[in-house]
């Protein structure tokens, strides 16, 4: 069975810090994406990783690939309340089959 | 564009009640899926559809139907609907090896 597991499911942090989402999944898979979903609403795609090793960024997310250890990293450098939401990450091994994540539930505190 | 839209946003039924979940995207997406959200357990796939008059089960497909007669258009029906089905559905469309483009999502009670 395919298991794609994210911690920590719960993240308070404050204004101002730094910390990382970790995503493990069990099969292989040679892109990874990640979304973000804010409270009542639907998701929203923030990256798309492509190949082992791939690295994007965008503002204060950063996003990272590791395809040999299954493992993708989502760095958030100097929280602001705007990051508020929860975050998930997903595989598609067979292609268009995606898999999810329980998400991440991020909290900014200041 | 619209994107991806799904009707009704917001719909009660009673237990053995059927209905359908209508989801359009007008991206010429070849790739439509359903899920279900419920809280603590993510998204999970109910079934999704690799072009026009293609379909599969995902991940739980019981109580579910799907058919896909043009590329634009991906409905769910529910057949006898149970309080279990409770949830909140979302239709997502991609085209080939890209993300994936999410509707704003039906929330649905079952009483």
């Amino acid at each position: 069975e395919l298991k794609v597991e994210q911690n920590p499911l719960f993240l308070s942090m404050q204004e101002g810090k730094n910390y990382t989402i970790y995503c493990n999944y069990s099969t292989t898979s040679d892109r990874l994406y990640w979304y973000r979903q804010d409270p009542g609403k639907s998701l929203e795609s923030l990256f798309v990783l492509l190949s082992n090793g791939a690295v994007k960024q965008e503002g204060r997310l950063m996003a990272s690939l590791d395809t040999k250890a299954r493992l993708s990293t989502l760095h958030i450098t100097a929280a602001v309340h705007d990051l508020s939401a929860t975050y998930f990450c997903a595989v598609d091994p067979s292609r268009n089959q995606f898999y999810f994540g329980t998400g991440t539930s991020l909290t900014v505190i200041p | 564009n619209a994107g991806v839209t799904q009707t009704p946003k917001f719909q009660v039924l009673k237990t053995g009640q059927s209905m359908t979940l209508q989801c359009a995207q007008d991206m010429n997406h070849e790739y439509m899926s359903w899920y279900r959200q419920d809280p603590g357990m993510g998204l999970r796939l109910i079934h999704y559809s690799v072009g026009a008059g293609i379909t599969d089960q995902g991940e739980v497909p019981n109580g579910y139907n799907v058919s896909r007669s043009t590329t634009e258009d991906f409905p769910l029906r529910l057949l006898s609907a149970a309080p279990s089905q409770t949830s909140v559905y979302f239709c997502a469309s991609s085209g080939s090896g890209s993300t994936q483009y999410f509707g704003p999502g039906t929330r649905l009670t079952v009483l």
